[in-house]
């Protein structure tokens, strides 16, 4: 079974910019949520998709926003990047079988950087 | 003062060393999660528990319910074992959860 594919791997992007990131789950996974991670921060929760719907959400600005395909595939996107917006952005997915519902499996990420 | 508290930060042990990570949690849980992060970013769950200990290979999880702590150990530890650490806990948010995360422990085993 494939693992959890986000694309790209890294990202330069400028300013002002918008970014629009990819996330593959598992196969069969219906829930797909999205981090920041940062030195300063941490990881930081962004939002969680399950069929379709934003099911739960974290502190960010309007700036962050995601969609969850019916295929279970989400995207997240950044509007009017700013320099702060540099992180690695990591989504999980996780099942919803008895033993799998609450152990989230982790994408490789992607890198952003705002120039 | 943060939700989820790790420590210490960084750890650098000699091969072979007994390794114990610390996690204190200020909010009620149904589970915590230990995760691995090995430098380019890709994260490994290591563990879920909910109560007791739990044993994969050379890594041991045990959680106090009570307490509201955590630790993740390592017997022999080997320099592949060089990663961060990170503690999770989920905290219910309208219908569902959400993982708070420690800050992580940048662990350094050198041979």
């Amino acid at each position: 079974k494939a693992g959890v594919t986000q694309t790209p791997r890294y990202l330069i992007k400028t300013r002002g910019q918008q970014v629009t990131l990819s996330c593959s789950p598992i196969s069969g996974h219906r829930s797909v949520s999205w981090y920041q991670q940062t030195p300063g921060q941490g990881l930081q929760f962004l939002f969680e998709y399950f069929s379709e719907t934003q099911r739960n959400k974290g502190n960010f600005p309007g700036r962050f926003s995601g969609r969850q395909f019916s295929n279970s595939r989400s995207e997240m996107n950044v509007s009017t990047l700013e320099l702060g917006d540099s992180a690695l952005y990591l989504c999980a997915s996780s099942g919803t079988g008895l033993k799998t519902k609450n152990i989230q499996y982790f994408g490789a990420g992607t890198r952003l950087s705002v120039l | 003062k943060n939700e989820v508290e790790q420590s210490p930060q960084n750890l650098t042990a000699q091969e072979g060393e007994f390794i114990t990570i610390n996690c204190s949690y200020s909010v009620g849980i149904s589970a915590l999660h230990w995760l691995q992060q090995h430098p380019g970013g890709g994260i490994v769950s290591l563990f879920m528990l909910s109560s007791g200990k739990k044993k994969h290979g050379r890594l041991i999880a045990t959680i106090n319910i009570q307490e509201k702590h955590s630790s993740l150990h390592i017997t022999a530890s080997h320099p592949r074992d060089s990663a961060v650490y990170i503690c999770a806990v989920p905290l219910r948010q309208g219908g569902s959860e959400k993982l708070v995360f420690g800050k992580g422990t940048k662990l350094t085993v050198n041979p």
